[in-house]
């Protein structure tokens, strides 16, 4: 079955310091990748996604993301974290033999900042 | 900036209420989605609405019941709850029902049953 998975479930980084937030998906066609953002309290929020082209895509709120084919890997990349990124991130994932536009979803990596 | 709203959001109720949920979408889009967020599980896909006609049930128990009465508005009906259904159900649009179609989420219902 097609799947994402986040490996890391819980990450604490140091503000000022680089963030890499790891998701891998299932071996298949080439899906088309998003990453998600969930403050507390709130819904989720379309940082970025990557359908074709450049395998290097840039989001909002400083965040990028690398596809990489021979990883089956989407990971989220920031140079420098700020307090208010802690929150949990999910990468999620939509195949292209289905056309309902049906995401699939990692469990989702809580992203803890240190002062 | 929301473009999505959903009521309430808070919601405490015993097993044998019946309730409903709210969204509401301004974004002009033509698919709504309900899902399930439930502690340390993925999200759970529970409905999907295309231009009003419901195209998806994730084998969800019929004590859940969507209606989608036009393109901006999404309701999920309870009733007779069990308490694993607490959860954060969120509610989430997106232009046309695709592959590549990004949704946008509300912030959510808490449920919690008695």
């Amino acid at each position: 079955a097609q799947s994402v998975t986040q490996p890391d479930i819980h990450i604490t980084v140091s503000e000022g310091a680089s963030l890499e937030l790891r998701c891998n998906y299932s071996y298949g066609a080439t899906p088309y990748l998003f990453w998600y953002v969930q403050s507390p309290g709130q819904g989720l929020q379309l940082l970025l996604k990557y359908f074709s082209g450049d395998t290097l895509v840039q989001g909002i709120k400083g965040f990028e993301a690398e596809f990489k084919r021979s990883q089956s890997s989407f990971n989220l990349r920031k140079p420098s974290v700020h307090w208010s990124d802690a929150a949990e991130y999910f990468c999620a994932a939509t195949y292209g033999s289905s056309n309902t536009g049906k995401l699939i979803f990692g469990q989702g990596t809580t992203l803890q900042v240190k002062p | 900036e929301t473009g999505v709203t959903q009521t309430p959001r808070h919601l405490v109720m015993g097993m044998t209420n019946k309730k409903s949920l709210k969204c509401e979408q301004h974004l002009g889009h033509n698919a709504m989605y309900w899902y399930k967020q439930s502690a340390k599980k993925p999200l759970e896909l529970m409905f999907v609405y295309s231009l009003e006609e419901r195209v998806e049930n994730n084998s969800v128990p019929s004590r859940f019941s969507p209606e989608c009465p036009n393109s901006s508005h999404l309701f999920l009906h309870l009733h007779t709850l069990q308490p694993e259904d607490s959860a954060l159900y969120l509610c989430a649009s997106s232009q046309v029902r695709g592959l590549n179609q990004p949704q946008h989420f509300g912030d959510g219902t808490r449920l919690s049953i008695l």
